[in-house]
């Protein structure tokens, strides 16, 4: 089953605008992470956030980690066309041992 | 680097054939990850080794689906016999120690099974 839950399910944007996904979770975690995944391609990580952060820049992203409200963002800012592609997070879980990912926002960025 | 390896990317098979699908992780990394992706179920996790040895295939359909890790730098995942309800994308996956830090994705095998 899954353990994350993206929203929204799809967003499209003018380049330039911010793009911002949610993702929540159910149970306790050791870490969340990002990954995108262009059309046809493996996904590729972004960034780790682990439960004790609240939040972490890596160039244009931004993550903030709500672990009260077991919930995530994933801000990126001044989008281009090129950072169209699926978004997924994935949650490590501190009563399993495997990365659970989570069904995914489908963001496009229109030239 | 050349990043996590698979092959073949495109398999078209008929019902009731063996599938084999390929996997050299990133050298140097201890763990393996099989997951399988569709449009129904999302991305799923198969099976995953550390050190070459299957830690949890609780996610393995059925017996018709066996994966090996005979050393560090390949694996395979193996489907027999295959239904068209097998289809999709499988994607092996390896990180560089057994906990769920970062994940180094291969680039999938797309398979359709008729």
């Amino acid at each position: 089953s899954q353990q994350g839950e993206e929203d929204p399910q799809a967003l499209s944007i003018q380049e330039g605008e911010n793009a911002t996904m949610n993702c929540s979770y159910k149970t306790s975690i050791n870490n969340l992470q990002w990954y995108r995944q262009n059309s046809g391609r493996g996904l590729v990580h972004l960034i780790l956030i682990r439960s004790n952060e609240r939040e972490k820049h890596s160039g244009r992203l931004r993550v903030t980690l709500d672990t009260s409200k077991k919930s995530s963002s994933l801000l990126i800012t001044a989008s281009r066309a090129a950072d169209t592609a699926s978004y997924f997070c994935a949650t490590d879980e501190t009563s399993g041992s495997r990365l659970t990912f989570g069904e995914g926002t489908q963001l496009t960025v229109n030239p | 680097d050349a990043g996590v390896i698979q092959s073949p990317r495109h398999e078209v098979t008929e019902m009731g054939q063996e599938v084999t699908l390929r996997c050299k992780p990133i050298s140097g990394h201890n763990s393996l990850f099989w997951y399988r992706q569709t449009m129904m179920r999302g991305l799923e996790l198969l099976i995953y080794f550390n050190n070459n040895v299957p830690i949890d295939d609780s996610g393995m359909p059925e017996d018709r689906f066996s994966a090996k890790m005979p050393n560090a730098s390949f694996s395979t995942l193996k489907i027999q016999p295959s239904e068209p309800r097998d289809s999709a994308v499988y994607f092996c996956a390896s990180s560089l120690r057994a906990t769920n830090e970062k994940l180094f994705f291969g680039s999938g095998t797309q398979l359709s099974v008729l």
